[in-house]
Order: structure tokens, then sequence, then C-alpha cells
């Protein structure tokens, strides 16, 4: 069975630095794309990151660019979301997802066939 | 605001038929880019409801329907239930912006 566990979310000063952690069970993180997806408080879904099943392909949200890194930790089953330089607007629920497919939108399609619960990310001062 | 435009909100009596669209572009949708539908229960994780247009994932009831055409997508919910209602968002893939993105969400409610 797969079953998708964020870690890492807290409350943050703008400016500040936070790592989110995915670890996942049930499947190879390796085979598939491995994305996060946020949702701002009372707001709808925003795709963020997503690192192709080669782990070299990354892919970025404009709104995040140059701010987060998505990495994996294969011999861990792992996935990761480094944000830096954070913001009041990135104030939102994240939640870890795999991709349907080993390609981000290769072939015209791709989706997200399981989800994390989410972890909290709150940046104030 | 998306890219994809859902009607913010849509209602229906229990047993009733409703739909709710996704309205892109020719560089998403109408570029042949699959849509994707999501449901989100109150207070919980989004689970794919339609995928690859018209697909339903085992255990998702055939009371929902999607269908896409031109720049556009719908999903329809027949013989409507408590259960249905919750939050439901469209996904697809922008090539003029090289990102996945979703619909801004549609709230059903059933009467």
């Amino acid at each position: 069975e797969v079953h998708l566990l964020e870690s890492g979310g807290d409350l943050v000063q703008p400016g500040g630095s936070l790592r989110l952690s995915c670890a996942a069970s049930g499947f190879t993180v390796s085979t598939y794309a491995m994305s996060w997806v946020r949702q701002a408080p009372g707001k709808g879904l925003e795709w963020v990151s997503t690192i192709s099943g080669s782990g070299v392909a990354t892919y970025y949200a404009e709104s995040v660019k140059g701010r987060f890194t998505i990495s994996r930790d294969d011999s861990k089953n792992m996935l990761h979301l480094q944000m830096n330089s954070l913001r009041a607007e990135d104030t939102a629920i994240y939640y870890c997802a795999k991709d349907r497919y080993y390609d981000f939108w290769n072939g015209y399609s791709d989706y997200f066939d399981y989800w994390g619960q989410g972890t909290l990310v709150t940046v104030s001062s | 605001q998306s890219v994809l435009t859902q009607p913010p909100s849509v209602s229906g009596a229990p047993g009733q038929r409703v739909t709710i669209s996704c309205t892109g572009s020719s560089s998403n949708i109408g570029a042949g880019y699959d849509v994707h539908w999501y449901q989100q229960l109150p207070g919980t994780a989004p689970k794919v409801l339609i995928y690859g247009n018209s697909n339903r994932p085992s255990g998702v009831p055939d009371r929902f329907s999607g269908s896409k055409s031109g720049t556009s997508a719908s999903l329809a919910i027949t013989g409507l239930q408590a259960e249905d209602e919750a939050d439901y968002y469209c996904q697809s893939y922008d090539s003029n912006l090289s990102e996945g993105v979703f619909g801004g969400g549609t709230k059903l409610t059933v009467l």
C-alpha cells in the first residue's frame, strides 16, 4: 500500500528557511516523478515543484523558482523541499504527491495518484 | 488567477445531476494536454477522481464522469449524494507557463 508522510512544517519568520521531508512507502520514489503541491489557507491548490524519476530533471512554479529546491534521497526513499527566502505568501499546507508517470507531463499527461496528509508552513513575524 | 477557470460554486439537491466546467485555452487544454479532476473533502488531502479526461480510478463510483472538448473540460456528477459535498479541482499543463496548473476550485453544496 502506498503511503506518503510529510514532516518539517513550522512557523518561520519572513526571509527564513525551512526543509520539508516526505517519507514514502509501498513504492520506490526513483521509479516515478514526485511533486509538491501547496494550498494556502482557504484557497485552492497550487503546483509547486516536481522531480523526475531519473532525479535529474526538476521543475518549479515561477512563484518559487530560485528560492525552493526539490531533491530526493533514494537510499531513504524520501523526497525533500528546501525552502529559502520565505515570504508571507508561502504560508500554506504543503502536500507531497506521487506522480503517475516517470516523467513530468511527458506524453501530454501527468497526474497525482497518491497524496500525503500535508504539513503546515506558516511564514510570519 | 488560474489559467483554468472553474465556477466558484455549484449546488444541487440529492439525486440531481450537476456539472462543473473547466475552461482553458490553446496553451493548455486546447493544446491536447489531458485534464484530471480531484475531489477534496473538508479537512482532507485531495484525491484523484478522474484521470486522462474521462477515466475513473478503481473505487470511484460511476456517478462521476469526465469529458473534454476543445479548450474546455467538464465533470458531471449524477445521483447527487450528501457525501459528494466537497471542493473539486481540474488540473492540466500550460505550455506557455511550462507549469502544471490547477483550476481555482469549485465548492459543491448538496442542498
